[in-house]
């Protein structure tokens, strides 16, 4: 069982620079999240979806966007790259929100 | 707005040393409070669930309690794989996670 599987794990980016990152869950979840974890500052919600086609904005949207076109998949978008969003992003999901979310293993993002 | 506090930041033991670690919140309608571990270079790992005060979960050395300010993770005779972050969160209209504890467990 793969779980929630994260790509890529590591990346370095310069200022201005645009990426996605992806997240891909194998177990019919219905919500799945994306997090930023830094040090310091804890796991903070950037943005979850509630099923496909849904998203909604988390604790620190700003910077970021984010598309759900198939359940089973989750896209985190950074359309100018800035050093703030230098951080370990994890991708989560959960069948429900009261559930246990279940993490990947990260993406270490650099961005110089 | 929902809030989770842990400490300590940090603990260090040595093996066999019980402890407990503490998450106080503040949170609107609570849903559920989890508790994960967390290993360097991983992502958080699903250790329990509490939904009520009074509710308790145990796993190997490792017991969950639930009251309605705060909540304790137990741990009993701690080995150095015990070692690790352990990080409380709390469900009210979304996951607020607190800081988390790093626990080192010397042998």
């Amino acid at each position: 069982n793969a779980g929630v599987t994260q790509t890529p794990k590591f990346r370095v980016l310069k200022t201005g620079q645009s990426m996605t990152l992806l997240c891909a869950q194998d177990m019919n979840h219905e919500y799945m999240y994306w997090y930023r974890q830094d040090p310091g500052m804890g796991l903070r919600l950037i943005h979850y979806s509630v099923g496909e086609g849904t998203t909604a904005k988390g604790e620190v949207p700003d910077g970021y966007n984010v598309s759900r076109l198939k359940k089973q998949n989750f896209l985190l978008g950074l359309e100018s790259a800035a050093p703030s969003q230098t951080s370990v992003y994890f991708c989560a999901s959960s069948y429900y929100l009261n559930q246990p979310q279940h993490f990947g293993d990260g993406t270490r993002l650099s961005i110089l | 707005e929902d809030q989770v506090t842990q400490s300590p930041e940090a603990l260090r033991l040595q093996e066999g040393e019980s402890s407990s670690l503490n998450c106080s919140y503040t949170v609107s309608g609570l849903r559920g409070l989890f508790w994960y571990r967390q290993d360097p270079g991983k992502g958080p790992e699903f250790l329990f669930t509490l939904y009520s005060a009074g509710e308790e979960k145990e796993k190997e050395r490792l017991k969950a309690t639930l009251t309605k300010k705060e909540s304790f993770l137990h741990i009993t005779a701690p080995k150095p794989e015990d070692s690790a972050t352990y990080l409380c969160a709390v469900t009210g209209n979304m996951l607020t996670f607190g800081g988390g504890t790093r626990l080192m467990v010397k042998p």
